[in-house]
This record gives structure tokens, C-alpha cells and sequence, in this order.
């Protein structure tokens, strides 16, 4: 079964750093681009970054740009997000997700690590 | 950034109506467009890529189409089950957004 499980969520301050992590299992780690996607309380789907299989970035949501990073490991089979400096606005559900081998639609969701950056 | 323009925000329709959502695209994107549908406290699906290829599993009372700056997704018999939120997606390229969002409720 394709599996994707976040961590690394939590309660931070404001102006503090997070880094989340997401481990694969289930299908050919190093064959897919990956990405996060984010959503505030109530709110629409945000994607945030994107990473080929070969580690070109994709881009970055204007919202994060400069502060967050995206990483991955294909021999430990995981995908990262490093957040810096967050603002309350970054609090939301963070999915890791996969997209599919010949577009970049996202066919497989993690359930979610949740975000809050509040004093 | 491509801007992504869903309509309507909301829509209440009878069982077995048929329902028609919209989205527009800020500059052509061809046929790289993604359909999501998100029931309430659940992870999102795919429902349709590449504008109108489904998703292996999704019902086939769900269509899209469209190319260009213009693309739709329509389900032809409206059920229960089909209440939800449904989410376009530029997957050209970076950034890859996501319109607002068109919540389906039934009448």
C-alpha cells in the first residue's frame, strides 16, 4: 500500500523554525516529484513547494518563498520542509503528497501534520 | 504566478441534476489542469488530470474538460455522495495553485 506520513508538526512561535518531515513507503521513492501542500482552518488547498525526482525544485508559493525550503532523500525514501521565520498565517494542516509519473496532478496524500505558529 | 478562478463559490443542486463547475486560468496552461474533490474532514482525491483523463477508481458520472484557459468539470447525475469540495489545480508549472474552491451541497 503507498504510504505517506507526516511529522515534525507543533505549536512554535512566531519568527521561530520547524522542519517537517515526511517518510514514503509502498512504491519507488526515487521515480516521483513531491510536494506540500497546505491548509489553514477552514480554508482552500495551498500548494506550497514541489521537488522532482532529481532534486530540481519546482518552485515555491510566492506566501513562503525565502523562507521555506524543500529537500528530499531518496535512499531514506523522505521528503522535508524547512520553515523559517513563521508567521501566524503559516498555521494549517501540512500534507505531503506525490504526484503522478507523467504530470504533476497529486494522486497520493499524506493525512496531515498540523502547523501552529501563534504566542 | 498563474491565477486560478473557480465559479461558482457554492452551489445546491437536486439528486441526479446534473452540475457543472467552472475554471479559468490566468494564462494558458494547454490540457495540464487537475480536478480534486475533498469531502468534510477528509484528505483530498484526484478525481481528473491532464483536463479530462480520470483517475483509476473515480465514478464516471465525473467528467472534465477544457483546454487552454478554459476547462470544466461536470458530474452528470448528482448523488449524495458527491457532496464536497472541489479544488482545480494548475499542474503546468511552478507555482502549482489551486483555484478557491466550489463547495456541492444538495437541495
Amino acid at each position: 500500500e503507498m504510504q505517506l506520513v507526516e511529522s515534525g508538526g507543533g505549536l512554535v512561535q512566531p519568527g521561530r523554525s520547524l522542519r517537517l518531515s515526511c517518510a514514503a513507503s509502498g512504491f519507488s521513492f526515487a521515480d516521483y516529484a513531491l510536494h506540500w501542500v497546505r491548509q489553514a482552518p477552514g480554508k482552500g488547498l495551498e500548494w506550497v513547494s514541489g521537488i522532482t525526482w532529481d532534486n530540481v525544485i519546482i518552485g515555491y508559493a510566492e506566501s513562503v518563498r525565502g523562507r521555506f525550503t524543500i529537500s528530499r532523500d531518496n535512499p531514506k525514501t523522505s521528503l522535508y520542509l524547512q520553515m523559517d521565520s513563521l508567521r501566524p498565517e503559516d498555521t494549517a494542516l501540512y500534507y505531503c503528497v506525490r504526484s503522478t509519473p507523467t504530470t504533476w496532478a497529486l494522486d497520493v496524500w499524506g493525512k496531515g501534520t498540523t502547523v501552529t505558529a501563534s504566542s | 504566478d498563474i491565477q486560478m478562478t473557480q465559479s461558482p463559490s457554492s452551489l445546491s443542486a437536486s439528486v441526479g441534476d446534473r452540475v457543472t463547475i467552472s475554471c479559468r486560468t490566468s494564462q494558458g496552461i494547454y490540457n495540464s489542469l487537475a480536478w480534486y474533490q475533498q469531502k468534510p474532514g477528509k484528505v483530498p482525491r484526484l478525481l481528473i488530470y491532464a483536463a479530462s483523463t480520470l483517475q483509476s477508481g473515480v465514478p464516471s458520472r465525473f467528467s472534465g474538460s477544457g483546454s487552454g484557459t478554459d476547462f470544466a468539470l461536470t458530474i452528470s447525475s448528482l448523488q449524495p455522495e458527491d457532496v464536497a469540495t472541489y479544488y482545480c489545480q494548475n499542474s503546468h508549472s511552478g507555482p502549482l495553485t489551486f483555484g478557491g474552491g466550489t463547495t456541492v451541497e444538495i437541495k
